[in-house]
């Protein structure tokens, strides 16, 4: 079974950038699907951020695509968010997820991890 | 910008029946936008309910069940239990890659 586990940086200020990874095990990011994040603003809704699949596609969400970039790492099953020159607007908690057989069915999502941004 | 539109709340009695709906703010929300639904719990990640409209996801109780409504996404919960009161969210692919998510509805059970 895929499990998803998220790690980085609980605090980051602002105009400062953001990384977090996912490690995966369970499962070969070679072997496909779409990996990606979603977040959730401290009692708000959900905002899927942006997907990447092994053989180099990436989609971003148009309102984040300038400060946006996911990486993978077959080779250590994981995956990374750059968010770029963050603001009190970017808290929340970040979900790694797997992009299951349609494009808006989430199958798999970590924990998540709250990332505070400080002025 | 095209938004994806929920009802902010919802009640329903313990044992009835509540159809939770999602809009587009242009245009009507078909199959091939795959409807997809989640349920949150507070503290929780989202655990998926139905996708591709109407398929219900692994180990999700029958009484969930999921339509296109006129032009909507709707998911209907039929004989309501305590234990469904969450948030669920709806989430419409839009083509190009990209996925977005309703506002959620926020589910009470009394």
């Amino acid at each position: 079974q895929v499990q998803l586990q998220e790690s980085g940086p609980g605090l980051v200020k602002s105009s400062e950038n953001l990384s977090l990874t996912c490690n995966v095990s369970g499962f070969s990011l070679s072997f496909g699907f779409y990996w990606g994040w979603i977040r959730q603003p401290p009692g708000k809704g959900l905002e899927w951020i942006g997907n990447l699949h092994p053989k180099g596609t990436t989609y971003y969400n148009p309102s984040l695509e300038s400060r946006v970039t996911i990486s993978m790492d077959t080779s250590h099953d994981r995956f990374s968010l750059n968010l770029k020159s963050v603001s009190a607007a970017d808290t929340a908690v970040y979900y790694c997820v797997r992009r299951g057989g349609n494009p808006s069915l989430f199958d798999s999502w970590g924990q998540g991890t709250r990332v505070t941004v400080s002025s | 910008q095209t938004l994806v539109t929920q009802e902010p709340s919802f009640s329903v009695s313990p044992g009835g029946t509540v159809t939770l709906t999602c809009a587009l703010t242009s245009g009507s929300v078909s199959t091939n936008y795959y409807p997809t639904w989640y349920q949150q719990t507070p503290g929780r990640a989202p655990r998926t309910l139905i996708y591709s409209t109407n398929t219900r996801s692994s180990g999700v109780p029958n009484r969930f069940s999921g339509a296109i409504l006129g032009s909507k996404a709707a998911l209907t919960i039929t004989g309501a239990q305590a234990q469904d009161e969450s948030d669920y969210y709806c989430a419409l692919y839009l083509g190009r890659g990209i996925v977005l998510f309703g506002g959620g509805t926020k589910l009470t059970v009394l």
